[in-house]
């Protein structure tokens, strides 16, 4: 069974630009969380996302938004990209999210804002 | 709210040697614990998990046993190689209410030839 895939695995931009980066979770994974991993910050969740519904979110500002499709895959849109954005952003699939469910982690999209 | 501590790193051994990893963690109910591990350049990935209490979680020669007594899950291996420098993750997830996912800030293990 194929892992989690993530696309793109590098990306740099430029500050005050827009990105969106994309997670396909493992087949017949339904729910998919985001994560964003900073040295200094450690793993910050950003959001969670189950059956097209935002199920759960962290404390991050407005201009960090996602998506589901009905096939489970997800996307993640950065808005107004700041140099802080700089991380290295998971995506990381379970069946439900619930009960004694596990989490599957993609190899990640690194991100650089110059 | 719930919470993940673990030792601070980097933690450097040489080859053979025992490894213990400790981690500690505040939690309402009865949580779901789990290591990962991140090689250089990679996302994580699931080392080993444990559901209840007294369960014994184990993987490659990995081992932590899930103690509610004292809230622990320590990672151990009895001759760690140097394929097994990485960084380890401590991990909580509530089986009830929000699901959450809470990490530790990660150990980061070195082990040299």
């Amino acid at each position: 069974k194929a892992g989690v895939t993530q696309t793109p695995r590098y990306l740099i931009k430029t500050r005050g630009q827009q990105v969106t980066l994309s997670c396909s979770p493992i087949s017949g994974h339904r729910s998919v969380s985001w994560y964003q991993q900073t040295p200094g910050q450690g793993l910050q969740f950003l959001f969670e996302y189950f059956s097209e519904t935002q199920r759960n979110k962290g404390n991050f500002p407005g201009r960090f938004s996602g998506r589901q499709f009905s096939n489970s895959r997800s996307e993640m849109n950065v808005s107004t990209l700041e140099l802080g954005d700089s991380a290295l952003y998971l995506c990381a699939s379970s069946l439900t999210g619930q009960g004694t469910d596990t989490q599957y982690f993609g190899p990640g999209t690194r991100l650089t804002v110059l | 709210g719930n919470s993940v501590t673990q030792m601070e790193g980097p933690v450097t051994l040489s080859e053979e040697a025992f490894l213990t990893i400790n981690c500690t963690y505040t939690a309402t109910g009865y949580p779901s614990l789990f290591w990962y591990v991140q090689y250089p350049g990679e996302g994580l990935q699931l080392l080993l998990k444990a559901t209840k209490a007294d369960d014994k979680g184990s993987n490659k020669g990995f081992e932590a046993t899930y103690r509610k007594e004292t809230t622990s899950f320590h990672l151990e291996k009895g001759s760690v190689q140097v394929s097994d420098s990485a960084v380890y993750f401590c991990a909580l997830r509530s089986t009830s209410g929000t699901y959450k996912y809470i990490f530790g800030t990660g150990t980061r293990l070195k082990v040299l030839a």
